[in-house]
């Protein structure tokens, strides 16, 4: 099934930096999210993009998509403490919408 | 935010016992998905539920089984239960005007002692 794998597995940064962590699959995609984990708790969605979209925003947050690489990024500008969490990507097959997900990049924001 | 609730929130229970873990989703999310995360990894997928009806399932043995109901809560029930099975339960559903975005509960702590 596809799944996502993220890269850096880790990465801690100073506060007002920006933080990029990337994805990589395998195969075709239908569209491709990113959702954030605080500690211990449920995942929260982020950020949808399409496989015919090659960037999007929202707030802080902006992905971008490139299909011939099979690969994704999401970029977090001018971060913030609360923004210290674990970040999923997950690309979803044509047919078949379930979520796969990797083992996260574990993001800190050292205040 | 989250309009999806799972209870209970932590379970302490024995190897070789049974458990059900029970999540309520939002009126219209006829979508439910249950993910095991184990401490340190990502969550992995173990069943998904359309109508009430089991359409897609990962690399679970039998043993995991669950049920979704038509006011849009659903369980997970976990038979002969192992040490491994001591992770985070995770329900998440969506609604088809939600398109493919899936709102998560904060889950179950299960321990298995």
């Amino acid at each position: 099934s596809q799944q996502g794998e993220e890269d850096p597995q880790a990465l801690s940064i100073q506060e007002g930096e920006n933080a990029t962590m990337n994805c990589s699959y395998k195969t075709s995609i239908n569209n491709l999210q990113w959702y954030r984990q605080n500690s211990g708790r449920g995942l929260v969605h982020l950020i949808l993009i399409r496989s015919n979209e090659r960037e999007k925003h929202s707030g802080r947050l902006r992905v971008t998509l490139d299909t011939s690489k099979k690969s994704s990024s999401l970029l977090i500008t001018a971060s913030r403490a609360a923004d210290t969490a674990s970040y999923f990507c997950a690309p979803a097959n044509f047919g078949n919408e379930k979520l796969t997900f990797g083992t996260g990049t574990r993001l800190t924001i050292i205040p | 935010e989250t309009g999806v609730t799972q209870s209970p929130t932590h379970l302490i229970k024995t190897r070789g016992q049974q458990v059900t873990l029970r999540c309520s989703s939002q009126s219209g999310h006829n979508t439910v998905s249950w993910y095991q995360q184990a401490l340190g990894q990502g969550p992995q997928f173990i069943f998904q539920y359309y109508r009430e009806e089991e359409n897609g399932r990962g690399n679970f043995p039998p043993r995991f089984s669950g049920l979704q109901f038509p006011n849009y809560s659903s369980e997970l029930n976990v038979n002969a239960l192992e040490l491994d099975d001591s992770a985070l339960y995770l329900c998440a559903s969506r609604s088809g005007s939600t398109g493919r975005r899936y709102t998560f509960g904060s889950g179950t702590r299960l321990t298995v002692v």
